[in-house]
């Protein structure tokens, strides 16, 4: 199966710098790799994906890149505002197993104003 | 378009009881997954239903279990409940046919307290 790790744990960062936080997955043939949002009482969220024949996509403040070979996708936030504060959750796959993902631990980003 | 629905919201349950929680999906997709959100273990799949069958399991004992009704609503049952099983149990649906887009739309989920 998947094993996913994502760093850092925990985040924080001033309002208006920017957040990366990576994704590592061992599955050389993941081809699906969204990042998801999760709200304090709310479920995950996706707010960015890309598919493996794209190296980044970009989404206003969000951004995903992708390095294939080395097994690892990245989640950009620019310019933060404290409504970023959340859970960040990567979960990588190959796409036809839509149903069943395998999440990395997430990341607690914290934004102060 | 309405979302993923999950009822109940909150329950309490004690040891040695059973539970059975119920997940409606957006209307036209086909596949229900279960997670299982834990502050010790994550985010951990439970199991995926596509048209009324089981697609996918995860590594969860035999007490848990589930199924689809012919309209994709699911419901899964947790039998002889433990202290471990409280969790925050997650539905997520998506259209389930391969070669679509993937993204999973969670509901807000069901909050169970084992006492």
């Amino acid at each position: 199966g998947e094993n996913v790790e994502q760093h850092p744990s925990t985040l924080s960062v001033q309002e208006g710098d920017s957040a990366v936080i990576k994704c590592t997955y061992s599955d050389s043939a993941s081809n699906y790799f969204p990042w998801y949002k999760q709200e304090l009482g709310k479920g995950p969220q996706l707010i960015i994906d890309i598919r493996s024949n794209v190296g980044e996509k970009k989404d206003q403040r969000i951004a995903v890149t992708l390095n294939k070979t080395a097994k690892h996708f990245s989640l950009h936030i620019t310019e933060t505002q404290p409504e970023d504060s959340a859970v960040y959750f990567c979960a990588p796959r190959y796409n036809t197993n839509a149903g069943k993902s395998t999440f990395g631990d997430g990341t607690t980003l914290t934004v102060k104003p | 378009k309405a979302g993923v629905t999950q009822t109940p919201r909150y329950l309490i349950k004690t040891r040695g009881q059973q539970v059975t929680l119920s997940c409606s999906p957006i209307s036209g997709h086909r596949s229900v997954s279960w997670y299982q959100q834990t502050p010790g273990q994550g985010l951990q799949f439970l199991f995926e239903y596509f048209s009324e069958t089981q697609r996918n399991k995860g590594n969860f004992p035999g007490r848990f279990s589930g199924r689809q009704f012919s309209n994709s609503r699911s419901e899964m049952n947790v039998s002889t409940l433990e202290l471990g099983d409280s969790a925050l149990y997650l539905c997520a649906s998506s259209l389930g046919t391969s070669g679509n887009t993937g993204e999973l739309f969670f509901g807000e989920g069901s909050r169970l307290t084992v006492l």
